[in-house]
């Protein structure tokens, strides 16, 4: 079992609408969790930082925790074609090491 | 991100030559990783150096790969006898640690002819 999950994709998105990624793990210590947006050839970018269940909310983005269920979701409002890209789900597990996922690629389509 | 350099930018090398990449972080980035991309794949962990500890090198994929830092800041990684399969984008990335972002470098492009 990976230590973080996420769908492949494609995910096809229209522009306008909402994109939701998720993103499962294993390792209960995890703390710490991140998303990361990687548009082609470039290097990751970090979008997002949660540490705390619940919701976080910066400008477009929303990040969902939920320590119980072991999941994190990132929403993306009012896609728009510059939001096509992979997005990485991140976290730093119980023994302080980050381990990513295999990231999912949107597509958001005019 | 956040002032990571690496160098060189690109490397294309032949087989069986030795490659050194270089990642510069920012002062006070305790914090090191070394992750390869093939085309269209997604991060592969390396090596992992965190302050004065041993480092973490359960993801080097052979004894060809090895990995140094050298006071606490400037990472290497050295790759012997190159091979077609490494054929890759190899990216650094550093952070403060402790549940603490990381930062990507802008990677490096090794081609091996």
């Amino acid at each position: 079992q990976k230590e973080v999950e996420q769908n492949s994709g494609p995910l096809s998105v229209p522009e306008g609408a909402i994109a939701s990624l998720n993103c499962t793990y294993s390792d209960r210590g995890s703390q710490s969790f991140f998303w990361y947006r990687q548009y082609s050839g470039k290097s990751p970018e970090l979008i997002m930082s949660i540490y705390s269940n619940g919701d976080k909310e910066d400008g477009r983005f929303t990040a969902q925790l939920n320590k119980a269920s072991q999941y994190v979701s990132l929403l993306i409002r009012d896609s728009q074609p510059s939001d096509s890209a992979t997005y990485l789900c991140a976290l730093e597990d119980s023994w302080g090491k980050f381990q990513f996922g295999a990231g999912t690629q949107v597509v958001v389509t005019p | 991100g956040a002032g990571v350099s690496q160098s060189p930018s690109n490397k294309v090398t032949e087989k069986g030559k030795d490659v050194e990449l270089r990642c510069d972080p920012i002062s006070g980035h305790t914090a090191l990783y070394w992750y390869r991309q093939s085309l269209g794949q997604g991060l592969e962990f390396l090596i992992y150096f965190q302050g004065n500890s041993a480092p973490d090198k359960s993801g080097l994929p052979s004894d060809r790969f090895s990995a140094e830092r050298t006071g606490g800041s400037v990472s290497t990684l050295t790759i012997q006898r190159t091979q077609q399969e490494d054929s890759a984008v190899y990216l650094c990335a550093a952070g403060q640690g402790a549940g603490e972002t990381q930062y990507f470098g802008p990677g490096t492009r090794l081609l091996v002819l």
